[in-house]
């Protein structure tokens, strides 16, 4: 069964400083890895997407992949209060050939 | 250009009471899902639809079906609702099944009584 772990958080970090996301899957044949931002009442927004080893970065954010360790992270810089979300992590790949969510970390920038 | 667009935002069943929840996209993606929102089970996927003319189960499909109406537009039913229905459900599309980014719709929010 593919699994995708986040910590729950709360994260809470000061206005400014860098968020550091985490996730981690099961399935060592993924292929494909998605951040989503999902601001509370809203629908998920897809923010990044990852396929290679290596760093990702677009803009303040920065995606970073580690196939071996199956670890997947998000880095934010600056964060901003507007940042504050819960920040999904989505792994594709496998014989299901489907896309599975992480439960979601919920981060809070204060200002 | 709208995305993905889901009829209604919010609706109030009593049990045994059927609705559907319409979906459409403008982006001409050929990939379709539904999955259900509950709080501390992440997002689950209830049924998807590869292309238009196929549809599939997926984690928690008991209690619905689908119909791909046509490219553009996908459908969820429930016949009989239970409160165990109670969730946030959110249409999404892709341009093909497989790697590729899933765009999501603004989400129904259903209660079941």
């Amino acid at each position: 069964q593919k699994e995708v772990e986040q910590n729950s958080g709360p994260l809470s970090v000061p206005e400014g400083a860098i968020a550091s996301l985490n996730c981690t899957y099961s399935d060592r044949v993924s292929q494909s890895f998605f951040w989503y931002r999902q601001y509370s009442g809203k629908s998920p927004e897809l923010i990044m997407s990852i396929y290679s080893n290596g760093d990702k970065e677009d803009g303040r954010f920065t995606a970073q992949l580690n196939k071996a360790s199956q670890y997947v992270s998000l880095l934010i810089r600056d964060s901003q209060p507007s940042d504050s979300a819960t920040y999904l992590c989505a792994v594709f790949g496998g014989s299901n050939y489907k896309l599975t969510f992480g439960k979601g970390t919920l981060l809070t920038v204060n200002p | 250009n709208a995305g993905v667009t889901q009829t209604p935002k919010f609706q109030v069943l009593k049990t045994g009471q059927s609705m559907t929840l319409q979906c459409a996209q403008d982006m001409n993606h050929n990939s379709m899902y539904w999955y259900r929102q509950d709080p501390g089970m992440g997002l689950r996927l209830i049924y998807y639809s590869a292309s238009e003319g196929t549809t599939d189960k997926g984690e928690v499909p008991n209690g619905y079906n689908v119909s791909r109406l046509n490219k553009r537009e996908f459908s969820l039913r429930l016949e009989s609702a239970a409160p165990s229905q109670t969730s946030v459900y959110f249409c999404a599309s892709s341009r093909d099944r497989g790697d590729y980014e899933q765009y999501f719709g603004p989400g129904t929010r259903l209660t079941v009584t």
